[in-house]
């Protein structure tokens, strides 16, 4: 079974530009999680989608970084325009109690850097 | 709300020393808690976790941790370090049950000296 998957694995891009980040989560999972680490700091979660609704975005930084899950599926984060704090990893996570028990399983990451 | 406090954002151990790695939460309802791993330029591994039932939770490579109510302690601990073990530790906790979100400690970087 695929487990959770990022792309871009690693992204370089100006300040300015935008970017756009996408997980696809486990299949059969409705919770989806991101979360970022900037700088070395503490893992900050961003927002949560149960299917294609969010469920807590709490954790949004502020309105460059916009979260979309349509269809329920696979999310994408874009962050427009990028600004050089941004930089760091972003992680993707997804769950469903009934099928992994609450577990929350991460993906690699999305490295960005912004120059 | 939920929240964790790490000890010491970094440990050096021997190898084949004791490895402590330091966890306290807060919760307002019974706790899952969790610890991840993140070996340098990879993703987050889960170790271990604690949802319900046993004490004492076993997880991989060696590592196992104990849940401790009244201390609200959660540490990590492995009796004998490998060079491999040096990474990033995360301790994590969430609301029960519910599918809301983990929230990270701060993290401990181990390091393992030869």
């Amino acid at each position: 079974e695929a487990g959770v998957t990022q792309f871009p694995s690693h992204s370089v891009i100006e300040k300015g530009q935008t970017v756009t980040l996408r997980c696809d989560p486990i299949s059969g999972h409705d919770n989806l999680y991101w979360y970022r680490r900037v700088m070395g700091k503490e893992i900050k979660f961003l927002l949560h989608f149960v299917k294609e609704s969010k469920q807590d975005e709490s954790g949004m930084p502020n309105n460059r970084f916009l979260a979309e899950r349509t269809g329920g599926t696979y999310s994408t984060l874009k962050v427009q325009p990028a600004e050089l704090e941004d930089s760091g990893v972003y992680f993707c996570a997804s769950s469903q109690v009934q099928i992994s028990g609450n577990t929350i399983y991460f993906g690699e990451g999305s490295w960005l850097t912004v120059v | 709300a939920q929240s964790v406090t790490q000890l010491g954002s970094h440990v050096s151990v021997s190898e084949g020393a004791l490895v402590l790695l330091r966890c306290n939460y807060s919760s307002s309802v019974p706790p899952y808690l969790f610890w991840y791993v993140q070996y340098p330029n990879q993703g987050l591994q889960l170790l271990l976790k604690y949802t319900t039932g046993a004490t004492l939770v076993k997880g991989i490579n060696g590592f196992e941790a104990e849940f401790k109510k009244s201390e609200t302690s959660f540490h990590l601990t492995k009796p004998s370090a490998h060079m491999s073990d040096a990474a990033e530790y995360f301790c994590a906790v969430k609301k029960g049950s519910s599918a809301s979100k983990i929230i990270f400690g701060s993290g401990t970087r181990l390091s393992i000296r030869p």
